[in-house]
Formats: structure tokens, sequence, C-alpha cells
């Protein structure tokens, strides 16, 4: 069935390193592909989305590359900070007619150690 | 501007009560939607909304019901509670369908179903 996933349950990583999330998906007809970050006792926040015609996108410190090839989504966050420890979900993005939904996968926690 | 508001925050409930959980938001937004999160899962979607007077089932709809009579507010509906709808509740907002901008989401309300 339709799904999205993540590889790494989760992730831990030296403040200051970068780190890498991935996630991989199983329906090609996604319009988009977005990242959320969720801390403790809190939604999830929006952090970056990048349309399935695009490889690659960047922002503030953070990068996602889309492989359409192997279904593969990942995001790169650049010298990581305690501040970015949370839990990290990918999700599909499908809209239009009797489609418009997000398709969350299940998370990976990112702990930042000092 | 208070974004995506939910109450209430906390709840528990004996098995066949009901109850309603409210959302509202005031960013003007057409699609709003509501997803629950279970311990190990992503966020799956209940019920979704394009615009008041519209409503559509997500992946879990059974036990809940929705309405759209306004465009700031979807109540959530449970008609009769059972254990298995213990979650964390969000509710999200969006300028279009899909969430291609991203999707606000309140803070979410914590049910459990004794």
């Amino acid at each position: 069935g339709e799904s999205v996933g993540l590889h790494l349950p989760t992730l831990s990583v030296q403040e200051g390193d970068n780190s890498i999330i991935n996630c991989a998906y199983s329906n090609s007809a996604s319009d988009y592909f977005i990242w959320y970050k969720q801390e403790s006792g809190k939604g999830p926040q929006f952090i970056i989305d990048i349309r399935s015609n695009m490889d690659k996108r960047q922002g503030q410190r953070v990068t996602v590359l889309l492989n359409k090839t192997v279904k593969h989504l990942s995001l790169q966050i650049a010298a990581t900070q305690p501040g970015d420890s949370a839990v990290y979900f990918c999700a599909e993005a499908r809209y239009g007619g009797a489609t418009n939904k997000l398709i969350f996968g299940t998370g990976t926690l990112l702990a930042v150690q000092p | 501007n208070a974004g995506v508001t939910q109450t209430p925050k906390f709840q528990v409930l004996k098995t066949g009560q009901s109850m309603t959980l409210q959302c509202a938001q005031d960013m003007n937004h057409e699609y709003m939607s509501w997803y629950r999160q279970d311990p190990g899962m992503g966020l799956r979607l209940i019920h979704y909304s394009v615009g008041a007077g519209i409503t559509d089932q997500g992946e879990v709809p059974n036990g809940y019901n929705v309405s759209r009579s306004t465009t700031e507010d979807f109540p959530l509906r449970l008609l009769s509670a059972a254990p298995s709808q213990t979650s964390v509740y969000f509710c999200a907002s969006s300028f279009v369908p899909g969430g291609k901008n991203g999707y606000t989401f309140g803070s979410g309300t914590r049910l459990t179903v004794v």
C-alpha cells in the first residue's frame, strides 16, 4: 500500500556536526515532499518542502534532496545545534480532486549531543 | 494572529462518552484537517475540509465526525469514545489543499479513553 517511511528511528549526532535524516516513499504520484520538525509537546512545524520535479532545495542550514529514481528523500542539517533535537517527519503532499491530503512517515528522533 | 488554536489540551473520557475537540484558525485558510498521532507511528489523517461546507474522509475516519460551517472552525466529534481512540489529536490548516506551502498545526489535544 501507499506509505512514507524512515530508515532510522533514532539519530544521535555531536553538536556542530552535520545531520542527515533519510526517508523512503512508495508512491511516485506525490506533488510535494515536506519535512516537519516536532518538539516534545508541540505540533509539527514546517521546515522545508520540495516539488516532485526538483532534485534539491536549500533553506537556512537545511537542504532537502529528492531522488525519484530510488524514491528517496533526505534532510540535511548543517552545524547541528541542541535546538535541533526533535522528531523529524517526512510527508508526501498529494492534492487535487479527492486526494487532498498529507501522508506522514513514522518519524526520526534526532538527538544532539553537546 | 493566534494561528491554529485547539481546545482542550487534555481530556479524559470514559468508554462510550461523546465529546467535541475544537479547532479554530484566524489565518483565513481554506484547507483544514484533523490528524491523530500514536506512539511509534506518524500522523494519520482522520478528516479534512477544503472549504466551508465541504468535508471528506481521510485514512482513519471511523468513530469520528466533522463539520465545517465556517472557514474558521473545524470541530472533531467523537460519538462514542473507545480506548482505541486514546491518542494525541492535531488540527492543521493551509492556504491550499495538500499543504504545499506548509501546514500550520495546533499544539494538540491529548485524549485518554478509559
